[in-house]
């Protein structure tokens, strides 16, 4: 079955330490999303690629980077995480062309500890 | 102007009652309604969406209900089943301009529980 696929599912690191997250699809979508959801919140977006063209909201921490080296991978790299990153991330995909367009797709999150 | 409001915060039903989720938007830019159902460690999973172009989509047991001029949308669930308790989204999102392909703004979410 075509998915978006995460790993890991549990992420414990240490404070200061950096993290690397991932995702890959073979949904063959050329938009891929990161969110971060903290606990009763929703999924509050972070970056999105469309192809390779990368886009930060405006209040996304530099602390936050991501790359994406094919249509199929993006990955999350957190270089200093702090306490308060601490959340539940999540990697979506869409497609921009074709109906339904923008429905997104969610992977299952990566649950991040930081200790 | 971005935001979409949801409520109610939580909601409690019992077992085969109907469940009410209310949501409202201010940027008549947005074209597009989906909502979100998420299980507790679980991504949200698309659950039904809708167009502006029409006022009512049913899925199953799930009905968006969509009214334009007063920009609002609800979530409507037919008999509702203990498996249905999950925290809900709404989600609005707008044609792709520059950017902003297909970005979401969430509403806040409603947490679901159907009693037995």
């Amino acid at each position: 079955d075509a998915m978006v696929i995460q790993n890991p599912r549990y992420q414990v690191t240490q404070f200061g330490k950096p993290v690397t997250l991932s995702c890959s699809q073979t949904l063959n979508h050329n938009v891929m999303y990161w969110y971060q959801q903290k606990s009763s919140q929703a999924p509050k977006l972070l970056f999105h690629y469309y192809d390779k063209d990368f886009n930060n909201e405006a209040d996304t921490p530099d602390n936050f980077q991501s790359r994406r080296p094919n249509t199929s991978f993006c990955f999350l790299d957190i270089r200093s995480p702090g306490l308060g990153d601490a959340a539940m991330y999540l990697c979506a995909t869409s497609r921009d062309r074709g109906l339904p367009v923008y429905e997104q797709y969610f992977g299952p999150g990566t649950r991040l500890t930081v200790t | 102007q971005q935001q979409v409001k949801q409520s109610p915060q939580s909601l409690i039903v019992q077992k085969g009652g109907i469940s009410i989720i209310n949501c409202a938007y201010e940027n008549t830019a947005f074209d597009y309604f989906p909502w979100y159902q998420q299980f507790p460690g679980k991504g949200p999973a698309l659950l039904i969406a809708i167009r502006p172009d029409v006022s009512e989509k049913k899925e199953g047991r799930f009905t968006i209900s969509f009214n334009k001029s007063a920009k609002q949308f609800s979530l409507h669930i037919m008999d509702s089943q203990p498996g249905d308790s999950a925290t809900y989204f709404c989600a609005a999102s707008m044609e792709a301009g520059g950017t902003s392909y297909g970005k979401l703004t969430f509403g806040q979410g409603t947490i679901l529980t159907v009693h037995p």
